[in-house]
């Protein structure tokens, strides 16, 4: 069975990074598409961007270009987001995703690693 | 970017059934997906490809997408089925390759 085992929850200052690990058992990782999702207290989800980490190549939503960066170390069937800069609106629960395919649904999710950032 | 519109809330019986609607230009191209979210918890995804499901989801949510909107049917709605659902669709022409719907949250009486 596929799981996606995120990393704990964390408490940043402003102006500081993050990074959350997603580590995936029970399947092959580097034949699947992954990708970060944030939910912010009470809205609605929004795609970060993603990673194909048999070609080791990532695209990012526009809005977070620059400050996000999402890696993968097949080795540990490991993905990685870090996000730098960090305000309070990035306060959220982050998510990892697989998308089976590259370009459909997301089959399996993490548990989520909620990001609060406060002064 | 593309943008999928959801109801905010549908309130339905328990028993009696419940239809979200999903709204995108040209939303009949695309392949929908459907993803279930109950408080605290990560989405689930219960309908792939307008239609699919997923197995372990039940017979009673299914999903239809006959062109100007698509739609996730709950019969036989239960208790259990309280819960936020988004619709996605995946856009290579735009910003956020996956986009997904402002979400519904479906309240059972």
């Amino acid at each position: 069975q596929v799981q996606l085992l995120q990393s704990g929850a964390e408490v940043k200052k402003p102006g500081s990074s993050v990074k959350v690990s997603c580590k995936a058992f029970g399947d092959t990782f580097s034949s699947y598409t992954f990708s970060w999702v944030r939910q912010a207290p009470g809205q609605g989800l929004e795609w970060m961007g993603r990673i194909i980490p048999i070609f080791g190549t990532s695209k990012y939503a526009q809005r977070f270009q620059g400050r996000v960066t999402i890696t993968a170390d097949d080795s540990t069937s490991t993905t990685y987001m870090e996000l730098r800069s960090l305000r309070s609106e990035d306060t959220a629960v982050y998510y990892c995703a697989r998308d089976p395919y590259g370009g459909t649904s997301f089959d399996f999710w993490g548990q989520g690693t909620l990001v609060t950032v406060s002064s | 970017s593309y943008v999928l519109t959801q109801p905010p809330s549908v309130s339905v019986a328990p028993g009696q059934t419940a239809r979200i609607t999903c709204g995108g230009n040209n939303i009949g191209n695309k392949s929908v997906h459907w993803y279930q979210q109950k408080p605290g918890q990560a989405p689930v995804l219960v309908v792939f490809d307008d239609t699919d499901r997923p197995s372990g989801i039940p017979e009673r949510i299914s999903g239809s997408n006959p062109g100007n909107t698509a739609t996730l049917t709950i019969s036989r709605v239960e208790a259990g089925d309280e819960a936020d659902y988004y619709c996605q669709v995946w856009d290579a022409s735009s910003d956020h390759l996956y986009v997904f719907g402002t979400g519904t949250k479906v309240t059972v009486l």
